[in-house]
């Protein structure tokens, strides 16, 4: 199964960028770059998602490398509902979703 | 209702119980997913359903078995569970295309699940 590492935990302070990294160096070329986020005791809530080119929303942007085995979650203006854990996920054309640990995100006022 | 919606919230159940979740979406799509959630491991997938039928089953053991009536509901009936077996259970839904990769998923807010 394809897999993504992603640090433990960061800490932002609030209303400043945060840029989330993800390393997948064994995607396919066909895989998809998702990014969720779950807060506490809630299900995982979409942010973006991607496959070769950088990705803007109004929730964030996804800077994906040349290479495609690593990319980067920015959000730009970090609030503290921000705070979350950040799953960073390679999605197949089956529409398998294959979640890593994830990366617990404090944002500091 | 809105979105991803599951029943029951919470649940205690006995190793020689019979129960189910049950998992409803709001939004007209056509694919439905169950994800298991243990404490400080990451999500993993159990079944997958598109257009109601099962396409996935990620080596699940038998004492899970899912159902899809209809591209709406789906169920995991559970029996003669472990303790191992509690965790938090997830269900998500999404719009499959058969070009343009997958798309974003919407999860329910989980059933949490205490088996003792």
């Amino acid at each position: 199964d394809a897999k993504t590492t992603q640090p433990n935990s960061m800490e932002s302070n609030e209303e400043e960028p945060v840029h989330l990294p993800c390393n997948h160096s064994t995607i396919s070329g066909t895989d998809y770059i998702h990014w969720y986020r779950q807060l506490p005791s809630q299900g995982p809530e979409y942010v973006i998602h991607g496959l070769t080119s950088n990705v803007n929303n109004r929730m964030a942007s996804l800077a994906i490398a040349e290479d495609r085995k690593s990319s980067t979650l920015i959000l730009h203006r970090a609030t503290l509902r921000d705070a979350a854990v950040y799953y960073c996920i390679l999605a197949n054309t089956g529409n398998q979703f294959y979640f890593g640990t994830g990366t617990s995100l404090t944002v500091i006022p | 209702e809105t979105g991803v919606t599951q029943t029951p919230r919470h649940l205690v159940m006995g190793m020689t119980n019979k129960k189910s979740l049950k998992c409803e979406q709001h939004l007209g799509h056509n694919a439905m997913y169950w994800y298991k959630q243990s404490a400080k491991k990451p999500l993993e997938l159990m079944f997958v359903y598109s257009l109601e039928e099962r396409v996935e089953n990620n080596s699940v053991p038998s004492r899970f078995s899912p159902e899809c009536p209809n591209s709406s509901h789906l169920f995991l009936h559970l029996h003669t569970l472990q303790p191992e077996d509690s965790a938090l259970y997830l269900c998500a839904s999404s719009q499959f295309y058969t070009s343009g990769g997958p798309r974003e998923q919407y999860f329910g807010p989980g059933t949490r699940l205490t088996v003792t």
